[in-house]
């Protein structure tokens, strides 16, 4: 069965990171496309980043990028997201999500998410 | 950034109902649509995806059209399980982009 669990949300101060981890299990990660998309609380989705299977592609939204750094260990069967210079407005549930290119980059299997609190 | 406008933003429907979402592109994306269902507290889950195939697992009364600007997600005979909030994205263009989302609630 495909799983993917997020881990690693809490609370944090405005400026600070966190790393949130994505652990893999079901599938042959290492051929899998990955996403994090992000959901504030009452709000829509946002797409914030994807990676490809190999790392050779990567791309972010226009409100992370410098700041949030996607990146995927193989052999580990894990996605991570580390997030600097946190802001109130990251404050979200994120989940982390299979991406295939193959269907024109639909995400099919979902985490069930972690919540990122960015508050002093 | 391609904007994705959802219309209605919600819906009020019976049991049996048909309903129809419809998502309108800032610009034509050909088919690089797909359609979520999310319920409260849950992760969305892929409904459609490039349009109009629907994903494995997902009912039949789910059908999805369109292409270039303007698409629709249509659930025929609405079910009590289908009562929850819809989106739609668009994978055309970095970043990929939402729609607001229509919630479909029981009449």
């Amino acid at each position: 069965e495909v799983q993917v669990v997020e881990s690693g949300g809490g609370l944090v101060q405005p400026g600070g990171s966190l790393r949130l981890s994505c652990a893999a299990s079901g599938f042959t990660f290492g051929s899998f496309e990955m996403s994090w998309v992000r959901q504030a609380p009452g709000k829509g989705l946002e797409w914030v980043s994807y990676i490809s299977g190999s790392t050779s592609t990567i791309y972010y939204a226009d409100s992370v990028r410098g700041r949030f750094t996607i990146s995927r260990d193989n052999a580990k069967n894990s996605l991570y997201l580390q997030m600097n210079s946190l802001r109130a407005e990251d404050t979200a549930v994120y989940y982390c999500a299979t991406t295939y290119s193959v269907n024109n980059y639909a995400s099919d299997y979902w985490g069930q998410g972690t919540l990122v609190t960015v508050s002093s | 950034d391609i904007q994705m406008t959802q219309s209605p933003s919600s819906l009020s429907a019976s049991v049996g109902d048909r309903v129809t979402i419809t998502c309108r592109a800032s610009q034509s994306i050909s088919t690089y649509v797909h359609w979520y269902q999310q319920k409260p507290g849950k992760a969305p889950r892929l409904l459609i995806y490039t349009a109009s195939r629907l994903q494995s697992g997902v009912p039949s009364r789910f059908s999805g059209s369109g292409s270039g600007t303007d698409f629709t997600v249509t659930i025929d005979s609405l079910q009590t399980e289908d009562f929850a909030t819809y989106f739609c994205q668009q994978t055309f263009n970095i970043p990929w982009t939402f729609g607001q989302g229509t919630k479909v609630e029981i009449k």
